[in-house]
């Protein structure tokens, strides 16, 4: 039972084009979204977090959540080839474990931006 | 400001074999996690802390340990290493509500 969903791809987009990227996870009462990229070999590096429903806008990324539909999304405007990436999506506060301390990642999308 | 530094950064274990994975963070973060990565695939946890002397299972504890009992460090114990364990190894800390900061991580073959 995986708490936190997200489609693996990979995800192909030609430069310049907005990409898409989803996530849902099952606890309602999680608290806080985060989107990572991580590149191959390297460790996650924080994208953006998200605390409340809405957009939050940073650049060329966007992170939207929807809480009631469990539903948390990262848009990536005017892709370029070093966004060539996996994201992570990650979820914590979620009712896993002994606290709401956790955080529990998907198993990331891989994205490839085409020049 | 070092950050989360993990040690070593690979290892080659026989089977049967223990060892320990060091962590340790100078941001005084309560919150500190192990995942493990598989190729191809998203992070596993494997046990966090959120705070000193206390720690809780994640999604895939088996065949781990770990102990907390600084808020700076926290180690990750394989006892009877076994292939399904080769895998990259990440610690994390955080404090609540804030991003997480990842360590280097650690490459382990099992063999």
């Amino acid at each position: 039972q995986k708490e936190v969903e997200q489609n693996s791809g990979p995800l192909s987009v030609p430069e310049g084009a907005i990409a898409s990227l989803n996530c849902t996870y099952s606890d309602r009462g999680s608290q806080s979204f985060f989107w990572y990229r991580q590149y191959s070999g390297k460790s996650p590096e924080l994208i953006m977090f998200i605390y409340s429903n809405g957009d939050k806008e940073d650049g060329r990324f966007t992170a939207q959540l929807n809480k009631a539909s469990q539903y948390v999304s990262l848009l990536i405007r005017d892709s370029q080839p070093s966004d060539s990436a996996t994201y992570l999506c990650a979820v914590s506060g979620m009712n896993y474990g002994g606290s709401q301390g956790n955080l529990i990642f998907g198993k990331g999308t891989k994205l490839s931006v085409k020049p | 400001n070092a950050g989360v530094t993990q040690t070593p950064k690979f290892r080659i274990l026989k089977i049967g074999q223990s060892m320990t994975l060091q962590c340790t963070q100078d941001m005084n973060h309560n919150y500190m996690y192990w995942y493990r990565q598989d190729p191809g695939m998203g992070l596993k946890l494997i046990y966090y802390s959120v705070g000193a002397g206390i720690t809780d299972k994640g999604e895939v504890p088996n065949g781990y340990n770990v102990s907390r009992s600084t808020t700076e460090d926290f180690p990750l114990r394989l006892e009877l290493a076994a292939p399904s364990q080769t895998s990259v190894y990440f610690c994390a800390s955080r404090s609540l509500n804030t991003e997480a900061f990842f360590g280097q991580g650690t490459r382990l073959t099992v063999v």
